[in-house]
C-alpha cells in the first residue's frame, strides 16, 4: 500500500494522558497536514509542513499541541495533558506541494478521552 | 460565519437514483473548489477538483458545477450505488492558502436498494 498510513487507527487514553500519533505520508509527496474532525463535521486544519519545516499552525492547535517531522518524512502529532474536547479524529494528509493538486488522506486515528 | 455551507446536510435516496447536493461559499477570491467523498472511518478521498474559471468537471458517475457569479457548486450522482452511501464535502481553497482547506460541514449521502 503506497498510500498515506497513520498510526494507530484508534486510541483510547484516560483525562491528562499524553498520547502520540505517526503518519507516514506518500514517499514523494514533500507537503504533510494535519486536520481534526469530530463527528458530524468536516475536517478543520490543524498545521502542515513543507519538508521538515513547520510553517503554518492554525489557532486550535492548543500549547498541548505539537507536531514534528524531523527528517521530512513521517511526521507525529502529539498531545500533552490530554482533555475530553480532544477526542476527535485525526488525518493526516500529503501532496507535492503544488496549489491546485489534490490531497491524498490517510484513514485517520480516531481518539477518545475518557 | 462558515465560509462554506452545504445542503442538504443529508439525504436518502434509493440505488439507481440521481441526486445533486449544493455547496455556497464566501469564500473569494478562491483558486479551487473540489469535493471529496468521505466513506464512514476513513479519510476523504478526492472527487473533482476545479478552478474558478471552470463550470463542470466529471469523474465516471459524479459531476461537480461551479457557477462563480452566484458563489455555488453542484456535485451531482448518476444513477446511484450503494457504494456511494458516504459523506460528501466540498472544499474551498483561499488563493494563496497551498492546501489549507476550508472544509464544509458535508451531506450524508445513503443510497438504500
Amino acid at each position: 500500500d503506497t498510500g498515506v498510513s497513520q498510526d494507530p487507527r484508534h486510541k483510547i487514553t484516560k483525562r491528562g494522558q499524553n498520547v502520540t500519533f505517526r503518519c507516514d505520508p506518500i514517499s514523494e509527496h514533500n507537503r504533510l497536514y494535519w486536520y481534526r474532525q469530530t463527528l458530524g463535521q468536516g475536517p478543520e486544519f490543524l498545521t502542515y509542513f513543507q519538508n521538515e519545516a513547520q510553517l503554518e499552525k492554525s489557532r486550535l492547535l492548543s500549547d498541548r499541541f505539537s507536531a514534528e517531522r524531523p527528517k521530512g518524512s513521517f511526521s507525529t502529532l502529539e498531545i500533552q495533558r490530554t482533555e475530553q474536547g480532544d477526542s476527535a479524529m485525526y488525518l493526516c494528509a500529503s501532496s507535492l506541494g503544488r496549489e491546485d493538486e489534490k490531497l491524498f488522506f490517510g484513514s485517520g486515528t480516531q481518539l477518545s478521552v475518557l | 460565519k462558515n465560509q462554506v455551507e452545504q445542503s442538504p446536510q443529508s439525504l436518502i435516496i434509493l440505488e439507481g437514483k440521481n441526486c445533486t447536493l449544493q455547496c455556497n461559499y464566501t469564500v473569494s477570491p478562491f483558486s479551487n473548489l473540489r469535493w471529496y467523498k468521505q466513506d464512514t472511518g476513513r479519510g476523504p478521498v478526492s472527487l473533482t477538483i476545479m478552478t474558478f474559471s471552470e463550470n463542470t468537471k466529471s469523474n465516471g458517475r459524479y459531476t461537480a458545477t461551479l457557477d462563480a457569479d452566484t458563489k455555488q457548486s453542484s456535485l451531482h450522482i448518476t444513477a446511484s450505488q450503494l457504494s456511494d452511501s458516504a459523506s460528501y464535502i466540498c472544499v474551498v481553497i483561499p488563493r494563496a492558502a497551498g492546501n489549507k482547506l476550508t472544509f464544509g460541514g458535508g451531506t450524508r449521502v445513503l443510497v438504500k436498494p
